[in-house]
C-alpha cells in the first residue's frame, strides 16, 4: 500500500539554526499538510497546502515557517531560526481529495530537537 | 475549554474486553477521524466517518451528529490493540483537524 515518507526520522539541531523537514505524499494526493505533537502534548495543525499554495494555516505557523513544493514529490517544512520550543515531533499527511472527502495518511514523523 | 474532548484518558483492559473510547466536540463539522499512534509516534488513520456507524474488523466507529458525539469500540481487544486513539474532527469549511488528547489504551495479557 503507498504511503507518506518522511526524512529524516529524527533531526538535531542547533538553537538559531535553519531546518529542512522532507516528505513525500503519496503520489497521486492533491492535498498536503504539516502537524506538530510537542512531547506528551495533543496534536496540533499547523499548514494545508494545495494547487502550490498555502490554503490554510494556524497561529503557530508564522513567518518562522514555510513550505514548499519543489518538484512534483517532494513537500517540506522549513522553521528559519529554530527556537527551543520548536522541540516536536513533525508530521506530514497528505488526501487524496480536500480533508472532508478523503482521509488524511500519515507519515511516521521526523523528531525535531533543538539544543 | 478544548473543543475536542475525550475521555478515558487512560484505559487498562484485560484481552479479550470490550473497550469503548469516547470522543465529545463542540463546535460543527463535517467529519470525524479516529486515529491510532503506537509507541515510537506513527499515526494511522483508522476511520473517517460523518454519519451512522463504520465497522473495520474488530473496531466499530459510531457517531452522533446532533449530540457531538463518538464513540471507538474494540471487540475481543488483544495487547497489539495497545496504543493512543485519538479523535480529530473536521470543522465545517476548513482542511484544519483539531485533534483531541488521547486516550492510551493498554491490554494486558
Amino acid at each position: 500500500e503507498p504511503e507518506v515518507t518522511q526524512t529524516p526520522s529524527h533531526q538535531v539541531t542547533q538553537m538559531g539554526q535553519e531546518v529542512i523537514l522532507r516528505c513525500v505524499p503519496i503520489s497521486n494526493h492533491l492535498y498536503f499538510y504539516w502537524y506538530r505533537q510537542i512531547l506528551g502534548q495533543k496534536v496540533e495543525f499547523l499548514v494545508s497546502f494545495y494547487n502550490n499554495e498555502i490554503s490554510e494555516k494556524s497561529e503557530i505557523f508564522d513567518d518562522q515557517f514555510s513550505v514548499e513544493r519543489p518538484d512534483g514529490s517532494n513537500f517540506t517544512l522549513k522553521i528559519r531560526s529554530t527556537k527551543l520550543e520548536d522541540s516536536a515531533m513533525y508530521f506530514c499527511a497528505s488526501s487524496e481529495q480536500g480533508a472532508s472527502n478523503q482521509p488524511q495518511h500519515f507519515g511516521d514523523g521526523t523528531r525535531l530537537s533543538i539544543l | 475549554k478544548n473543543e475536542v474532548e475525550q475521555s478515558p484518558q487512560n484505559l487498562t483492559a484485560q484481552e479479550g474486553e470490550f473497550i469503548t473510547i469516547n470522543c465529545s466536540y463542540s463546535v460543527g463539522i463535517s467529519a470525524l477521524h479516529w486515529l491510532q499512534q503506537h509507541p515510537g509516534g506513527g499515526i494511522v488513520s483508522l476511520f473517517m466517518l460523518s454519519s451512522g456507524k463504520k465497522k473495520h474488523g474488530r473496531l466499530i466507529a459510531t457517531i452522533n451528529i446532533q449530540e457531538k458525539h463518538s464513540s471507538l469500540h474494540i471487540t475481543a481487544s488483544h495487547p497489539r490493540d495497545s496504543a493512543v486513539y485519538i479523535c480529530a474532527v473536521l470543522g465545517g469549511a476548513t482542511n484544519k483537524l483539531i485533534f483531541g488528547t488521547g486516550t492510551l489504551l493498554a491490554v494486558q495479557p
